[in-house]
């Protein structure tokens, strides 16, 4: 079963926006990623966010993380067409030895429109 | 340093038959773990190996197995094959004993049961 929601399911937006992307999940985590995925393709790490951070960045990218929420955030600032993907959250379940099982979310297909 | 593969690309199988599929961890790495995604899902953990031996499972049928070698690769074996068992099937390698929380994943097999 899948742990967490993805909120939107799909997302078009014009090149130089900004994307904004949540993840709701259901346990406690020890940590919580992003991964991009083009086309059926490879997943690509894009972030990880602990349990005890409550934001990141990494390029044009910013992760908020609210574990009273139990939910995240990706913004993806200044968007390119080559942002163009589909974006999962996946958690590292709390009480299960780091780097575990990851469980994910359905995703959010994001289209950016040149 | 080459990162994580997975062969083969694509297979086609019919149902009732037996597939095997395999996947190098990326240099450095001991611990693999598979996936599987259907089409317009996240990833669902099927089980991780390390040391040789299925460390953790997820809600899977026993005609999923698997094996991990001296050197870290890995196998999946998946027998009967059902229709269903169609899907992308991942690999992702990381480091158990370094306490590194981050998986990388291959691109994936993309298996078709007729």
């Amino acid at each position: 079963s899948q742990q967490g929601e993805e909120d939107p399911q799909a997302l078009s937006i014009q090149e130089g926006e900004n994307a904004t992307m949540n993840c709701s999940y259901k346990t406690s985590i020890n940590n919580l990623q992003w991964y991009r995925q083009n086309s059926g393709r490879g997943l690509v790490h894009l972030i990880l966010i602990r349990s005890n951070e409550r934001e990141k960045h990494s390029g044009r990218l910013r992760v908020t993380l609210d574990t009273s929420k139990k939910s995240s955030s990706l913004l993806i600032t200044a968007s390119r067409a080559a942002d163009t993907a589909s974006y999962f959250c996946a958690t590292d379940a709390f009480g299960e030895t780091s780097g575990s099982r990851l469980t994910f979310g359905e995703g959010t297909q994001l289209t950016v429109n040149p | 340093d080459a990162g994580v593969t997975q062969s083969p690309t694509h297979l086609i199988k019919t149902r009732g038959q037996q597939v095997t599929l395999r996947c190098s961890p990326k240099s450095g790495h001991d611990t693999v773990s598979w996936y599987q995604q259907a089409l317009g899902q996240g990833p669902q953990f099927i089980f991780q190996y390390y040391e040789e031996e299925e460390r953790q499972r997820g809600n899977f049928p026993d005609r999923f197995s698997g094996h991990q070698f001296p050197n870290y690769s890995s196998e999946l074996n998946v027998n009967a094959l059902l229709l269903g068992d169609s899907a992308l099937y991942l690999c992702a390698s990381s480091i158990l004993a370094g306490g590194t929380d981050t998986q990388y994943f291959g691109p994936g097999t993309r298996l078709t049961v007729l």
